[in-house]
């Protein structure tokens, strides 16, 4: 089965601060997702990658950045953490269009 | 853009009952529409899924309904038990390989 692991699983970060969350997965998938999901939302596409060196914007790209240094690493980035960005943060891959895919256990960030 | 709806957004029943989960979606491009199940406090894991030349798909305790006319499915779960308990998301992924997801729907299925 895809393994798709994300560090932290928690973090409280002060509003301000810088943050990183990690992404890795070991299936060789060209796509990567970052997703938050929000009590009433859903799951909402922050930014994604095509595969190394791209990265696009999804559906609510402001305040994060995104990288994808290889194959298999997709990180987002917090350059100034505010607390409307407390949330659970999903990476996800897949392999090309029409296919499924396959989630990390989430990041529970509080901005504080 | 696309958008899906997923309705109810919440269920209640008592184990062994049967339930429906209905979802719409607007871009009549989208072709590919895959459902994940998400336990408490765990990962989305997929169910199942069912493409735009289809019209109906099951696996074991599970039915999927495609209407592309009236761009509707309907995921059917029979015979439910404790386990089946969990957020179900809906999802859609249209020509450009966007994917847009439904904002779920809480099953509670009560032994």
């Amino acid at each position: 089965e895809a393994a798709v692991t994300q560090s932290p699983r928690n973090k409280v970060a002060v509003t301000g601060g810088k943050v990183t969350l990690s992404c890795n997965q070991t299936n060789n998938h060209n796509n990567m997702y970052w997703y938050r999901q929000d009590t009433g939302h859903g799951l909402r596409l922050i930014h994604y990658s095509y595969g190394a060196g791209s990265t696009e914007k999804g559906d609510i790209p402001d305040g994060y950045k995104a990288s994808r240094p290889s194959q298999e690493n997709f990180s987002l980035i917090l350059e100034l953490a505010t607390p409307s960005q407390t949330s659970v943060y999903f990476c996800a891959s897949g392999e090309a269009s029409g296919n499924t895919l396959y989630f990390g256990e989430g990041s529970r960030l509080i901005v504080v | 853009g696309e958008q899906v709806e997923q309705l109810p957004s919440s269920l209640i029943v008592q184990e062994g009952a049967s339930v429906l989960i209905n979802c719409s979606y607007t871009d009549s491009a989208s072709v590919y529409f895959p459902w994940y199940k998400q336990e408490p406090g765990k990962r989305l894991q997929f169910i199942i899924d069912i493409r735009s030349n289809m019209e109906r798909k099951q696996t074991q305790r599970l039915t999927l309904l495609f209407d592309k006319k009236t761009k509707h499915l309907s995921l059917h779960i029979t015979a439910t038990q404790p386990g089946d308990s969990a957020i179900y998301f809906c999802s859609a992924t249209n020509s450009n390989n966007r994917i847009f997801f439904g904002d779920g729907t809480q099953l509670v299925v009560k032994p």
